[in-house]
């Protein structure tokens, strides 16, 4: 079965720090997405690549920052945390055909 | 504006009910519509895809597609506990590489 692995599955962070969410996908696939869910907003796209190298803007941006460095490896960067980042964050890859999500990763920011 | 709207946002129904769940799309470009489904505290896997007008049935799970209202329903008969979860629809957009996703339906089922 295809493999999201992310890290830390945790956070607590201090607001103005920076954090770094690491996503690891051992399926090959092209596409890598960060999304964000809070209570009655669903899954929002913040940041999506299309391969090594490449990052784009989803519909959430401000205040994120992404690096894809490899096919298997994308990060999501929150250079000056604030509580308003404080929600459960999913790694996923795929394509439109279907996307295979990591576990997520609760960050709360204090 | 959320690019797909669902409804109703949480839904109770009897073990062995029918549910029912819709899900439209503000982008006319949208050909397909995917359902995800997301037990508390883990991660969305999906459950069905429909890519063309009329209706596709997996078991106790159905599916219908009407592309020219840009709406797709979920029913789920014989409904179960186990069915109990947050129900995700999502939708391409014109960009083909990326799914947006709908707020969900979160869905109960009583014994």
């Amino acid at each position: 079965e295809a493999a999201v692995t992310q890290s830390p599955r945790n956070k607590v962070a201090v607001t103005g720090g920076k954090v770094t969410l690491s996503c690891n996908q051992t399926n090959n696939h092209n596409n890598m997405y960060w999304y964000r869910q809070d209570t009655g907003h669903g899954l929002r796209l913040i940041h999506y690549s299309y391969g090594a190298g490449s990052t784009e803007k989803g519909d959430i941006p401000d205040g994120y920052k992404a690096s894809r460095p490899s096919q298997e490896n994308f990060s999501l960067i929150l250079e000056l945390a604030t509580p308003s980042q404080t929600s459960v964050y999913f790694c996923a890859s795929g394509d439109f055909r279907e996307v295979f999500f990591g576990k997520g990763t609760r960050l709360t920011v204090v | 504006q959320q690019k797909v709207q669902q409804s109703p946002e949480s839904l109770i129904v009897p073990e062995g009910g029918m549910a029912s769940l819709n899900c439209t799309s503000s982008d006319r470009n949208v050909d397909y519509f995917w359902w995800y489904r997301q037990h508390s505290g883990k991660s969305p896997k999906m459950l069905m895809s429909i890519f063309s007008n009329g209706e596709k049935e997996e078991g106790r799970f159905t599916v219908h597609l009407n592309k020219a209202s840009l709406h797709t329903s979920l029913h789920i008969r014989d409904s179960q506990p186990s069915d109990s979860a947050l129900y995700l629809c999502a939708a391409p957009m014109s960009n083909y590489n990326v799914l947006y996703f709908g707020s969900g339906t979160k869905l109960t089922v009583e014994p």
